[in-house]
């Protein structure tokens, strides 16, 4: 029963380096979406698909990169690292409708860019 | 864009205390999702409201919506150390939930 799964749980990188957070889900959802969460910010949406090969950009897209080629992956890809995405980021799924439908969140990605 | 206020940003209590926590926004929700998020973990849906007026119960937990569906509060009767954690309220801007709006939070200490 592994749900969403999130890789690495930690990470350092220096600035301009580029790396993937990776997000699985095993439960067949059409919907899958990144956020990064800040301290004193909440949670805000860096990308989201809505099936695979659609993807659209969220309130904070700049300096990431997404595909979705299948139903169960979803990447998120810094292509040049900088300080101001030190951050935790998670990555949800869900079925899309609200009522009756749960999203999940993945237990997060703990990025650090020095 | 919509802005959702939550408040207090920080609440700590003795455990058998109630509290109520709030969420306000700057327009109307079309439904309105509560969240608890512990540390080290992603937040966890608690509940979704959608029709104004409307109070939801989840054991301890009391959810209400109002009338106007411009706020919502959360109430917490007899509060447990389990109760600990980040109190999250979210709307989904339409009745998609991939596409959520987060408040910044209601951080919640119940001391035993």
């Amino acid at each position: 029963n592994a749900g969403v799964t999130q890789t690495p749980k930690f990470q350092v990188l220096k600035t301009g380096q580029s790396m993937t957070l990776q997000c699985a889900q095993d439960m067949n959802h059409e919907y899958m979406s990144w956020y990064r969460q800040d301290p004193g910010m909440g949670l805000r949406l860096i990308h989201y698909s809505v099936g695979a090969g659609i993807t659209d950009q969220g309130e904070v897209p700049n300096g990431y990169n997404v595909s979705r080629s299948t139903t169960e992956d979803f990447p998120l890809r810094l292509l040049s690292a900088a300080p101001s995405q030190t951050s935790v980021y998670f990555c949800a799924s869900s079925y899309g409708e609200v009522n009756g439908n749960t999203i999940y969140f993945g237990e997060g990605s703990w990025l650090t860019v020095v | 864009t919509q802005l959702l206020e939550q408040s207090p940003q920080f609440l700590s209590i003795q455990e058998g205390e109630n509290l109520t926590v709030y969420c306000n926004s700057s327009s109307v929700f079309s439904s309105l999702q509560w969240y608890r998020q512990e540390p080290g973990e992603g937040p966890v849906l608690l509940v979704t409201v959608v029709t104004g007026g409307e109070v939801k119960k989840l054991k301890r937990l009391t959810f209400q919506f109002g009338d106007a569906r411009k706020d919502s509060s959360l109430h917490i009767t007899a509060a447990q150390p389990g109760d600990t954690g980040l109190y999250l309220c979210a709307d989904d801007g339409g009745g998609s939930n991939y596409k959520l709006t987060f408040g910044k939070g209601t951080l919640l200490t119940v001391n035993p």
